[in-house]
């Protein structure tokens, strides 16, 4: 199993710009998990998917941000426009319920750097 | 930019011995607790999880202990290896959500 697919994996833009980030989930794996990551703030959920559905967006900081899920293999998340204060490594991690698992598994990110 | 940051735990061992991080926690509805390693450059790692209903689970060289009625949660790391050396995140989730919440994170740095 590749795990949970990411691109790009660093990204630099100017502030103002549309961003977007691209995940690829686990096969079989129902839920699916955008995070961001900075030094200030951690580790924060932005938003998370159940069988393609959006079911909690209340971590999305602002109508700025927005993400799809068109199937269960495909998810974006879209800046626009980019602000430098955006700038975070952006994780997507997939988990999967049947049999009882239920531990996220995360990709390897996106460096996002807005200038 | 960002000046100011987190400032991280860290802990410090000598390679070979064990390691304990610990974690407190705040949701005593949580019914779910999860360590994850982070190596730099990388996403989280599940390590190891715990439910409720248990207070001490083992996997290989890590055991986790639960103490509910304190709300802590630590993670100890038998013969530590340079290897270990990263970030440990503890995470929960309490019951009926979905939604997994994550500490600050510890950071581990063995010594050879």
């Amino acid at each position: 199993d590749a795990g949970v697919i990411q691109s790009p994996r660093h990204e630099v833009t100017e502030m103002g710009q549309e961003v977007t980030l691209r995940c690829k989930p686990i096969s079989g794996h129902d839920y699916l998990f955008w995070y961001r990551q900075t030094m200030m703030r951690g580790l924060e959920l932005l938003i998370y998917f159940n069988n393609n559905v959006p079911i909690d967006d209340s971590g999305m900081p602002e109508d700025r941000f927005s993400a799809k899920m068109p199937n269960a293999s495909f998810s974006t998340l879209k800046i626009q426009p980019s602000e430098p204060r955006d700038s975070a490594v952006y994780f997507c991690a997939s988990r999967g319920t049947s049999g009882g698992l239920d531990t996220q598994y995360f990709g390897p990110g996106t460096r996002l750097t807005v200038l | 930019g960002e000046s100011v940051g987190l400032h991280l735990p860290t802990l410090s061992v000598q390679e070979g011995d064990n390691s304990i991080i610990n974690c407190a926690y705040s949701n005593s509805a949580s019914d779910y607790f999860i360590w994850y390693k982070q190596e730099s450059g990388k996403g989280p790692q599940f390590i190891i999880d715990i439910r409720s209903n248990m207070d001490k689970r083992q996997g290989q060289r890590v055991t986790v202990l639960l103490n509910k009625t304190v709300k802590h949660l630590s993670l100890q790391i038998a013969a530590t290896q340079p290897g270990d050396s990263a970030v440990y995140f503890c995470a929960e989730r309490p019951l009926g959500y979905q939604k997994v919440t994550f500490g600050i994170g510890t950071k581990l740095q063995v010594i050879p």
